[in-house]
């Protein structure tokens, strides 16, 4: 079955950089473009964007370019989202999600806080 | 760029039914396929329904969507409700270029 976990859950101080990873199996890794969701505490979903596997294309959110990076590694079928510049309104949980949105990663809370 | 608007919460007795409305604010809902996802509390967003009205694998037949041009929106519709439906709903749609979520509407099961 399509599987997709990701990393530990993260304390960053504002200002750093937080790299979240992506394990995906179950299906051909470069079939399905993976996309990234964050979601603040008691918030909706906020779409970040997403990268295609097969080819490193990115599409990234207006309000995330420049600070967003979606990467990914074929022969890990893993992929990555770094966020630099944190601020505390980046704390949430970051999510990847492939297959077209049918499969999500259980998540990763990443807390800013000096 | 367009929104989609949702109702913040509805509540509705066990055994009833429900429908969620989802609002885009520019443009033709039929432009881009409306999809629609269930949060329990808790847990990762699963997708209920895609390309309008086409449910997504393992998911009951008590729960069917649709759009609406004259009203320029997409409901989601459960029937027959039962505890383990109390969740936030989310419609979503992809226009090519970017993705948007509506704000997501709580949904009571008394």
């Amino acid at each position: 079955q399509v599987q997709l976990v990701q990393s530990g859950a993260e304390v960053k101080k504002p200002g750093a950089s937080v790299r979240v990873s992506c394990k995906a199996s179950g299906y051909t890794f470069t079939s399905y473009d993976i996309n990234w969701v964050r979601q603040a505490t008691g918030q909706g979903l906020e779409w970040m964007g997403w990268v295609s596997p097969i080819t490193g294309a990115t599409g990234y959110a207006q309000q995330f370019q420049g600070r967003v990076s979606l990467t990914r590694d074929i022969s890990m079928t893993t992929a990555y989202m770094e966020l630099s510049g944190l601020t505390s309104e980046d704390t949430a949980t970051y999510y990847c999600v492939s297959v077209n949105f049918d499969n999500w990663g259980q998540g990763t809370l990443v807390t800013v806080s000096s | 760029n367009f929104m989609l608007t949702q109702p913040h919460s509805v509540s509705e007795f066990l055994g009833k039914t429900v429908t969620i409305s989802c609002t885009r604010t520019s443009g033709s809902i039929a432009s881009h396929f409306i999809q629609w996802f269930q949060q329990r509390p808790g847990s990762s967003p699963t997708s209920l329904i895609y390309e309008n009205d086409e449910r997504s694998s393992g998911v009951p037949e008590r729960f069917s969507a649709s759009i609406a041009r004259f009203s320029n929106s997409a409901s989601l519709t459960i029937s027959g409700l039962r505890p383990e439906d109390e969740a936030v709903y989310y419609c979503q749609a992809y226009d090519g270029v970017t993705v948007v979520f509506g704000g997501g509407t709580k949904l009571t099961v008394l």
